[in-house]
């Protein structure tokens, strides 16, 4: 079945730092993919998302390239701020019978001013 | 995207009792899901609330356990019956956008059980 993986956390950096959250994927077909961030004691929200290969989506300064060669959807930013400090997760859907999303366990993010 | 509200934020109850969460939103909509986010966890499907029909139930969740009502396009309950400790999470509600891909969500309901 289809499945997302994600590195593990925490990720600890410093002020300014580049970021790299890898993200790779499983599908039967040809999925949407996304990342969503959750800020300490708030609901999911959806920062950037792709839906077919070779797109890239960006959002805030993150982005992520949808590359069907490898399966993977690696969430990046070039000088992370302390208000990035966060849980981000990556996800696909796919209509396989229902819009269901699939979540990755979520990478925890700490930046340290 | 849509505006969606969840009560209530947070309760505290006792084992063996039952809780109904609300979940509201700003506009009508096909799809509504209930998720499950155990502690430092990722988010678990429950179900998916259709209008106007029994929900549709992931694997592993049951609806005696949990109870969906949806009684029109833009408002859902999830009940959580006969509690017990290991339902204590925070359970989420959440939207389909209009192209069935990406999801909103509502704020949460962290829900402990003693």
């Amino acid at each position: 079945g289809n499945s997302v993986t994600q590195m593990e956390g925490p990720v600890t950096l410093s002020e300014e730092a580049f970021l790299t959250i890898n993200c790779t994927y499983t599908a039967t077909g040809y999925p949407s993919l996304f990342w969503y961030v959750q800020y300490p004691g708030e609901g999911l929200q959806l920062l950037l998302k792709a839906t077919k290969a070779d797109d890239k989506g960006s959002n805030k300064g993150f982005e992520a390239t949808y590359r069907k060669e490898t399966t993977s959807f690696h969430l990046e930013k070039g000088s992370v701020q302390v208000s990035d400090s966060a849980v981000y997760f990556c996800a696909l859907s796919e209509n396989t019978g229902g819009f269901k999303t699939i979540f990755g366990a979520g990478t925890r993010l700490f930046v340290k001013a | 995207s849509a505006v969606i509200s969840q009560k209530p934020s947070r309760d505290i109850c006792q084992r063996g009792t039952s809780l109904t969460i609300q979940c509201q939103v700003d506009s009508q909509v096909t799809m509504m899901f209930w998720y499950r986010q155990q502690p430092g966890q990722s988010l678990t499907l429950i179900a998916t609330a259709n209008q106007g029909s029994e929900a549709t139930y992931e694997s592993g969740f049951v609806i005696d356990k949990f109870p969906i009502s949806r009684p029109n396009l833009t408002f859902s309950t999830l009940t959580v019956s006969n509690m017990s400790p290991e339902d204590s999470s925070i359970y989420l509600c959440s939207v389909s956008g209009t192209t069935y891909n990406e999801q909103f969500f509502g704020p949460g309901t962290r829900l402990t059980v003693l």
